[in-house]
């Protein structure tokens, strides 16, 4: 157990709707990172957050947002959703500072389909 | 062409033998290298973390990086059945930032 949090671990919604995804990072850990996987595309960085401030972009769309609130849990909320949004979401923290941070702990992921 | 190829596999091989994961990458402003182990249903572990070129042996696994070949390579000696996994290999200029992963590699190892 990574002691990270993420809910829900399943969710199955259609085409054009919106979603939020919720992570809790483990205990003491500042920054929170939201990952995409997908068959075709493997692993991809979205976007990280640094005690509540945005810190680092990456192949995010603009139909998603993220935001992490005072008690450092953090949302990814997804909308217009399109088939192709299907995949695991998956929410990593760590320890140090916004730089050149420490080791990520991953969660479990949320597995998201979109029909 | 992607920053970072890997191998999908799959990758079976028999209990005890030698597996060899490999990746290679365009950036050559690549500095911190990783592997990550995946079990089914479970979020990517870090198994071993690499700054630069050389080796790093950590009990039955060894990662190297060859940065004149834009080449790095995890070895697992003795492959045991709870090796199976995805192993996914991934890179940074600046640390654990922005990871760049490779698509991973599907490993079975069969007793």
């Amino acid at each position: 157990d990574s002691g990270v949090t993420q809910t829900p671990k399943h969710l199955i919604t259609a085409t054009g709707q919106r979603v939020t995804l919720r992570c809790s990072p483990r205990s003491g850990d500042l920054s929170v990172y939201w990952y995409q996987q997908s068959l075709d595309q493997g692993l991809q960085f979205l976007i990280q957050y640094y005690n509540g401030e945005e810190r680092a972009k990456g192949n995010i769309l603009e139909r998603f947002s993220a935001q992490q609130f005072p008690d450092l849990h953090s949302e990814l909320n997804l909308s217009s959703l399109e088939l192709g949004d299907s995949a695991l979401y998956f929410c990593a923290s760590s320890g140090q500072g916004p730089g050149n941070t420490g080791e990520l702990f991953f969660g479990e992921g949320s597995r998201l389909t979109v029909l | 062409q992607k920053e970072v190829e890997q191998d999908p596999g799959p990758l079976s091989v028999p209990e005890g033998a030698i597996v060899s994961l490999n990746c290679t990458y365009s950036n050559s402003a690549f500095q911190y290298f990783m592997w990550y182990r995946q079990y089914s249903r479970k979020g990517p572990e870090l198994l071993m973390y690499t700054y630069s070129s050389g080796n790093k042996e950590d009990g039955r696994f060894t990662a190297q990086v060859d940065k004149s070949s834009k080449y790095i390579s995890l070895f697992i000696r003795d492959s045991q059945p709870s090796d199976s996994a995805t192993y996914l290999c991934a890179m940074s200029p600046w640390g654990y930032n922005k990871l760049i992963f490779g698509a991973g590699t599907r490993l079975a190892v069969h007793p």
